[in-house]
């Protein structure tokens, strides 16, 4: 059975840093692309980042690109996604998303339960 | 980007009746490489991520009850459920993966009448 699991969500202050992770289980994971997806309380989705199975290629929203980064280690089966100079508008639920991996773009297969990641003062 | 506009925002059915949802693309989300739509469609109950019910504008994911269907026309997709229950009622977002950025429609809530 396919699962994944985030951590790593809080409150944060406005300017700083946090580092989500997900460990998934039950497929191969450096076999597929992953991605991370966001929702605002009360709104709907937006796709934050993406990272393939290599690790080799990353992909940002324009929302958070050169303020996120998205990252794998295979070998330890776990995705991350370090998030600095945090704004407010950051604040959402964070799930990680698994690719389906059936050729060209990617829909997504499995979700987590998701994080939730609030910037406040 | 590639805007997704769903419409209605919101409908109310009746059990056992058709609930019809319509996403439109801005741009044509067709694949050069296997001519399909890289278009998805996810439900999303309370307090539940996301779960994908249709991929390529019509595939059917494996579990998803055959009363949901997705149908295109160009840049005009649906999503059909053909006999509505009541563990439909959610919200729907469709998806597009044909380029980066990845985008979802606004999302529309299916709600009992």
């Amino acid at each position: 059975e396919v699962q994944l699991l985030e951590s790593g969500g809080g409150l944060v202050q406005p300017g700083g840093s946090l580092r989500l992770s997900c460990a998934p289980s039950g497929f191969t994971f450096s076999n597929y692309a992953m991605s991370w997806v966001r929702q605002a309380p009360g709104k709907g989705l937006e796709w934050v980042s993406a990272i393939s199975g290599s690790g080799g290629n990353t992909y940002y929203a324009d929302s958070v690109k050169g303020r996120f980064a998205i990252s794998r280690d295979n070998s330890k089966n776990t995705l991350y996604l370090q998030m600095n100079s945090l704004r407010a508008e950051d604040t959402a639920v964070y799930y990680c998303a698994k690719d389906a991996g059936r050729g060209g773009g990617s829909c997504f297969d499995y979700w987590g339960q998701g994080t939730l990641v609030t910037v406040s003062s | 980007d590639i805007v997704m506009t769903q419409s209605p925002d919101s409908l109310a059915v009746s059990l056992g009746e058709r609930a019809t949802i319509n996403c439109k693309s801005s741009q044509s989300v067709l694949s050069n490489s296997n001519k399909k739509n890289c278009l998805g469609w996810y439900q999303q109950k309370p307090g539940q991520p996301p779960k994908l019910l249709i991929y390529w504008a019509s595939a059917r994911e494996s579990g998803v009850p055959d009363r949901f269907s997705g149908s295109e026309s160009g840049t005009d997709f649906t999503l059909t459920i053909s006999s509505l229950q009541a563990e439909d009622v959610a919200i729907y977002y469709c998806q597009q993966y044909l380029s980066i950025p990845w985008t979802f429609g606004q999302g529309t809530r299916v709600e009992i009448k």
